[in-house]
């Protein structure tokens, strides 16, 4: 099946720094989507980006399809973007997803 | 927006117990789902379903079932809670577009421990 891993794992930054967190996968997707769970848990999405590049404030994601990876980039970090960032690409024909690991990002004050 | 409720924030149970883990979504969405969430291993997916009554096999369905009764509703069921079965659950649900998956809307997670 398909593979989708994310880099880096880890990542700690100073307030007001720029980030950019990488999604490689495997197969040919025609969608794929960025999560981002704060620390209680909970998961927002983010973007739904199967190509091209989109913008909400302060994050923007591009996703080229054709080379198979993604980028989400955050920049002018804030502590409450601290957390765990997921991309997730379709599993097959049907409406599974198959997440990344994750990168945690903790943005220090 | 979107909302998806599950009925506990924190849930602990002894084993060998029933454990019914309740969903509500608002937005008429076809497809829910569960999943599972653990260190190191990340969102694994237990069942979802596409339709009312609907239900399909994740990736680690083992000691788990569902029941979808009506369309807002996703209930986990965990026959006989084992320790094992400690996790952060999470629900979601989507839109059925057909031709591609739609982006997943989550709940704000159970977090279940069997004692």
């Amino acid at each position: 099946g398909i593979q989708v891993e994310q880099s880096p794992p880890d990542l700690i930054l100073q307030e007001g720094a720029n980030s950019t967190l990488r999604c490689n996968f495997s197969d040919s997707v025609n969608n794929l989507q960025w999560f981002h769970q704060n620390p209680w848990g909970q998961l927002i999405n983010l973007f739904y980006i199967p190509s091209g590049t989109k913008q909400n404030g302060r994050l923007s994601a591009t996703t080229v399809a054709t080379e198979r990876y993604s980028l989400l980039y955050i920049s002018s970090s804030q502590t409450t973007d601290s957390g765990v960032y997921f991309c997730a690409v379709p599993m097959n024909r049907d409406d599974k997803i198959i997440f990344g690991k994750g990168t945690r990002l903790h943005i220090l004050p | 927006d979107v909302k998806v409720t599950q009925s506990s924030r924190y849930l602990v149970k002894r084993t060998g117990e029933k454990v019914f883990l309740e969903c509500v979504q608002d937005m008429d969405h076809e497809n829910m789902f569960w999943y599972r969430q653990d260190p190191g291993l990340g969102l694994r997916l237990i069942y979802f379903s596409y339709d009312v009554k609907m239900k399909e096999k994740g990736d680690i369905p083992e000691g788990y079932s569902v029941s979808r009764e009506k369309k807002e509703r996703f209930s986990l069921i965990l026959e006989s809670a084992s320790t094992n079965q400690t996790s952060m659950y999470l629900c979601a649900s989507s839109f059925n577009r057909g031709t591609s998956t739609d982006t997943q809307y989550f709940g704000p997670g159970t977090r279940l421990t069997v004692l």
